[in-house]
């Protein structure tokens, strides 16, 4: 257990369908990161958040939004998506944006179908 | 462009000793760090350099070249739980982290 919490552990979804992915950390960091990790490949960063407000957006299409009420919450709203999108979705924290180590939840396996 | 590089994946017997390289080509540097990531499960922090030199820490040691872009993660007397990817990630200047594609370790009796 490493402080973050993500759920679903594990999404099947149409190509038509909007759903909501959540992240959780009561760790007191102020910085909350989405990557997407497909197999073989890089982890790829999505979006950072610090202080909740997004300081990131690398080049990740509209389908994929965003969203940080507060700082210990952060969802990924999801809609339209297509089947190359099916990957495991790492939300993680850290306490600053700078060099201080990341804590990740145990991720969102996203099937698209 | 940015790149990190480390062998896709290693092999190992019980009780050896194992050690995976990363190289890197960045913009600007503020540290490495490395991560363990048993399959299914979260990536976890192992070890973070930002000078020169070996920081040991149990089992696991980690060492940095700046000049050479180039480090590397040592595990000794290695158990099976050892088995799992490894992920070297480089803070550019940017503080932006860029990672490697990991490195399967698999460990046999």
């Amino acid at each position: 257990e490493t402080g973050v919490t993500q759920t679903p552990r594990h999404l099947v979804m149409g190509m038509t369908n909007k759903k909501s992915l959540k992240c959780e950390q009561h760790l007191g960091h102020n910085a909350m990161y989405w990557y997407k990790q497909s197999a073989k490949k890089p982890l790829e960063l999505m979006f950072v958040y610090s202080l909740e407000e997004r300081v990131e957006n690398n080049s990740v299409p509209s389908r994929f939004s965003p969203e940080c009420p507060n700082s210990s919450h952060l969802f990924l709203h999801l809609h339209t998506l297509q089947p190359e999108d099916s990957a495991l979705y790492l939300c993680a924290s850290s306490a600053l944006r700078t060099n201080t180590e990341a804590f990740f939840g145990q991720g969102t396996r996203l099937t698209v179908v | 462009g940015q790149n990190i590089d480390q062998p896709t994946e290693m092999t190992a017997t019980e009780g050896a000793i194992v050690q995976i390289n990363c190289t890197y080509q960045t913009s600007g540097f503020n540290g490495l760090f490395w991560y363990q990531q048993h399959a299914g499960e979260a990536p976890t922090f192992l070890s973070y350099n930002v000078l020169d030199g070996l920081e040991e820490k149990g089992r696991f040691s980690s060492f940095l070249s700046r000049s050479k872009g180039y480090s590397y993660l040592l595990l000794k007397e290695l158990q099976m739980k050892d088995s799992a990817s490894y992920l070297c990630a480089v803070l550019d200047s940017n503080y932006q982290l860029i990672w490697g594609a990991g490195t399967k370790l698999i460990i046999k009796p």
